[in-house]
């Protein structure tokens, strides 16, 4: 199976700062067939961003995600107090699907 | 409006069997995967297997394969996840979402709220 790890562990930023996160796969993905999701504390994880960089259902601008085959990234340009939580990759290229560890991104 | 609602906490002692649900509505429950997601106590996401409703199609991650069931009642837009004899680290809580499917295997644009599963003597 596909592994993904994910970095940093963790993300300290002030609101405002622009966050950047990476996913690596360990072997392709099959070009974009990766997501980002976010998980705040007793929550469920809800889809960011699909098929690479395209954006779920009211996802706002600030989020964007880029990359092919084995490295992804996933950017916030502004940071807004409610975008602190843990967020995951998963890739659905090959069975079975797979997340990353999570990064964490807290405030500063 | 698209809403999973999944069955609520369990307790339960090591051996016993337990089915946990995810109540589907909203949307046409045969044409969309419903996959399952494990979260342990301080810990992140792992996928578990997924279920195409409207022929049973059902895909488990080897390390879940043989440790549980993934099945639909599609007369009552439900999806099932179960157990027949639980271990202490099993504890969990546990995730169903609705799947799109990419290559291979599916990722999930609407989830349910969680079940939390206590095994414990």
């Amino acid at each position: 199976e596909i592994v993904l790890t994910q970095s940093p562990g963790t993300l300290s930023l002030s609101p405002g700062e622009r966050a950047t996160l990476s996913c690596r796969a360990s072997q392709s993905v099959g070009s974009t067939y990766l997501a980002w999701y976010q998980q705040k504390p007793g929550q469920a994880p809800r889809l960011l961003i699909y098929d690479a960089s395209s954006r779920a259902t009211g996802i706002p601008d600030r989020f964007s995600g880029s990359g092919s085959g084995t490295d992804f990234s996933l950017t916030i340009s502004r940071l807004e107090p409610e975008d602190f939580g843990v967020y995951y990759c998963q890739q659905y290229g090959s069975s079975p699907g797979t997340f990353g560890q999570g990064t964490k991104v807290e405030i500063k | 409006e698209v809403r999973l609602v999944q069955s609520g906490a369990d307790v339960k002692k090591p051996g016993d069997s337990l089915k946990i649900s995810c109540k589907a509505s909203g949307y046409s429950f045969t044409t969309y995967w419903i996959g399952w997601v494990r979260q342990m106590p301080g810990k992140g996401l792992e996928w578990m297997g997924s279920i195409y409703p409207g022929d049973s199609d059902t895909t488990y991650s080897p390390s879940f394969q043989g440790q549980v069931t993934i099945s639909v009642d599609t007369s009552i837009s439900t999806a099932y996840l179960q157990w027949t004899s639980l271990k202490a680290w099993d504890t969990a809580i546990y995730f169903c979402a609705r799947g799109l499917y990419g290559s291979g295997s599916v990722y999930f644009d609407y989830w349910g709220q969680g079940t939390p599963v206590t095994v414990s003597s």
